[in-house]
Parts: C-alpha cells; sequence; structure tokens
C-alpha cells in the first residue's frame, strides 16, 4: 500500500534559517507529488506540487520542492523562512493505484514549523 | 468561480448522538469529492470519496458513513457518535479522472464528550 513519511514532527527555526522538510513516499509506479500548507485558522491550501518534466518545482512563497526518484523523496525546501511561514505542512502523494478516481491523495503526517521571529 | 462550504464549523455532541456534516461545491460540475479526517499527528486519512450522485467510495471502515444526494453536495454521518470520532473533518474536491489538485473547505472540528 502506498504511504507517506514526513521524519520531522516538529521543526523550530529563527527567521533567515535556511528550512528543509523531508518527505518519502512508497509506491514504485508513477507518482504524482504535493505539498500543502495550513497556516493557522486558515484552509489547507495547495504549496506546490509535481506532475512530470522538471524534478525541482518552484512553489508560492518562494518555497520548492525536489522530485529524486531514486530516493522516493520530494523533499521541501526554502532557502531563508520569515515568521509568516510557521504552519503545518503536508506532503501527499497521489499514485495510479485506484480504479477509482486517481484523485485520492495519500497524506503524511505533517510536520509543524514554527519561526522565531 | 468555485467555492466549497462545510458546515457546521464547529461541533460538540454527546457519545450515542448522531452526525451530520455537510458539503457543497458551487461552481463546478461533477466534481470528486472526498471526505478527509484530521486528527492531531496522525496526518489527514482518506474517509470516503465519491466520483457520482450515489456513488460512495470507502477507504476505512468505521462508524461513520457518508451519502452524495446531489451532484455538489456530500454528506459525512454517523447514527451513534463514539468517542474516537472526535476530529477535524475535511471535505474536498477536484474535477476528472486524472490526478488533480485537491481544493479543501475550511473543515468542520468536532469533539464527542
Amino acid at each position: 500500500a502506498q504511504s507517506v513519511s514526513q521524519h520531522n514532527h516538529h521543526v523550530i527555526l529563527s527567521e533567515a534559517a535556511s528550512l528543509e522538510l523531508g518527505c518519502n513516499y512508497s509506491y514504485g509506479g508513477t507518482v504524482n507529488l504535493f505539498w500543502y500548507v495550513q497556516y493557522p485558522g486558515q484552509h489547507l491550501q495547495l504549496l506546490l506540487k509535481y506532475f512530470s518534466g522538471d524534478p525541482l518545482v518552484k512553489g508560492i512563497k518562494g518555497f520548492e520542492a525536489e522530485f529524486i526518484k531514486s530516493k522516493f523523496s520530494f523533499n521541501l525546501r526554502k532557502p531563508s523562512v520569515q515568521w509568516s511561514d510557521t504552519a503545518e505542512y503536508f506532503c501527499a502523494v497521489n499514485g495510479h493505484l485506484y480504479g477509482g478516481s486517481q484523485g485520492n491523495l495519500i497524506f503524511g503526517k505533517g510536520t509543524k514549523l514554527s519561526v522565531k521571529p | 468561480s468555485q467555492t466549497i462550504h462545510q458546515w457546521p464549523a464547529t461541533l460538540v455532541q454527546p457519545v450515542g448522538s448522531p452526525l451530520s456534516l455537510e458539503c457543497t461545491v458551487e461552481g463546478t460540475s461533477n466534481p470528486n469529492l472526498y471526505w478527509y479526517r484530521q486528527a492531531a499527528g496522525r496526518g489527514l486519512q482518506l474517509l470516503f470519496y465519491s466520483v457520482g450522485i450515489g456513488q460512495i467510495s470507502s477507504e476505512v471502515p468505521q462508524n461513520l458513513s457518508a451519502s452524495r444526494p446531489q451532484d455538489r453536495q456530500f454528506i459525512l454521518s454517523s447514527k451513534k457518535l463514539l468517542l474516537s470520532d472526535s476530529g477535524f473533518y475535511l471535505c474536498a474536491w477536484n474535477l476528472g479522472a486524472g490526478a488533480n489538485v485537491l481544493t479543501f473547505g475550511a473543515g468542520s472540528r468536532l469533539t464527542v464528550l
């Protein structure tokens, strides 16, 4: 069965520090990968996605993620975090597995990011 | 533009009582609809999805059920709530049979006492 692992439950950084949140998935076929973010009190929203092509994808607010197929990874990065990046971040994978809706996403458990001003 | 609405936003219910959470999508037709549950430290768990009226697929056996009486309406129900049903329930939608981005609603927080 597909699964998504996010290695860090809670990450605490100071402003301007660099960020890397790990995400590994288990599925051997074609995958689509996503990072979603949930700011305090707000909807879960898409940060970035990878469907095909350039494995380095750029999202909103200066975030990027790199798909490394050989490592089954899709780590999220940002060179310099801001206090406003404080949120919970979820990695998700959609494998071409389900006979029904292929829009099903399997989510990781999430990583809380706290940025100190 | 498309919008997704969930209600109620917050609900406190006693054990053994029934539940009905509603989700509606506006501005689109024949969406795929999903119910997820978000529990602290456990990420988002897909509960049900629907590709059309009356078509419900269950991902996890549980005390809950889902129905889709109309094209853009998705309802999560329970006849008798358990303490373990407490959580944050998110409705989401996307279009098509391919892998498309999910758009989430604001969520409904359920506390079972």
